[in-house]
């Protein structure tokens, strides 16, 4: 299996700062990266996909980097609606889609 | 906009089976296009995927739980099910399906998700 590692695990920020989240997969997946927020009690919901492609209606604040094991995603101007656990997702290796641990996002 | 709606009992006995179903609407399980999902996540853990349905029939499973899972579809009704047998503590987990689509990228995107269901086992 490919194995997904998120950094950190939780992290504590203000409204207004900028934050990223690192995702490194146990072997190369080239751009089969995908970034999801979950908050309590819901689904999770689709950011970002193929590395760095804003999903439809995703506010332009979220943005994805990365190609091969290392990958980021960054929010530009934090709002109060974005905290929320955040997972990376590989489909290189499909169907045996794998997800990070997730990463804790919470107010300051 | 497609939806998705589990469904099914939220307690089950330990070595029991768990059965859940998935209600679809605007979409269609039968579609070519799109692979239909189960998903699980256990109290405070990560995402694991258990299993998918697409063309009507066609599964594939997680090698993890392969020898207890079976999803099955009902074109008739639009729906997709999971049983899983034999169930344990560890199998309590909040229970999404999901639908998959391949994008222009190649990469595959969870782009639709039920609501979820908790099921928890015990006695």
């Amino acid at each position: 299996d490919i194995q997904m590692t998120q950094s950190p695990s939780s992290l504590s920020a203000s409204v207004g700062d900028r934050v990223t989240i690192t995702c490194r997969s146990s072997q190369n997946i080239n751009i089969y990266l995908n970034w999801y927020q979950q908050k309590p009690g819901k689904a999770p919901k689709l950011l970002i996909y193929a590395a760095s492609r804003l999903q439809s209606g995703v506010p332009s604040r979220f943005s994805g980097s990365g190609s091969g094991t290392d990958f980021t995603l960054t929010i530009s101007r934090l709002q109060p609606e974005d905290f929320a656990t955040y997972y990376c997702q590989q489909s290189y290796s499909t169907p045996l889609y794998t997800f990070g641990q997730g990463t804790k996002l919470e107010i300051k | 906009q497609v939806q998705l709606q589990e469904s099914g009992p939220g307690l089950v006995k330990p070595s029991q089976t768990l059965s859940l179903t998935c209600t679809v609407s605007g979409g269609s399980v039968s579609s070519g296009n799109y692979y239909w999902n189960w998903i699980r996540q256990p109290a405070g853990k990560e995402l694991e995927w258990i299993g998918r349905i697409y063309n009507g029939g066609s599964t594939n499973y997680n090698p993890s739980l392969e020898s207890r899972v079976t999803i099955s579809g009902d074109t008739s009704k639009n729906q997709f099910s999971l049983k899983l047998t034999s169930v344990i503590a560890a199998d309590t987990a909040v229970y999404y399906c999901a639908r998959t689509a391949h994008t222009i990228f190649g990469v595959v995107t969870f782009d639709f998700w039920g609501q979820g269901i908790l099921v928890t086992v015990s006695s």
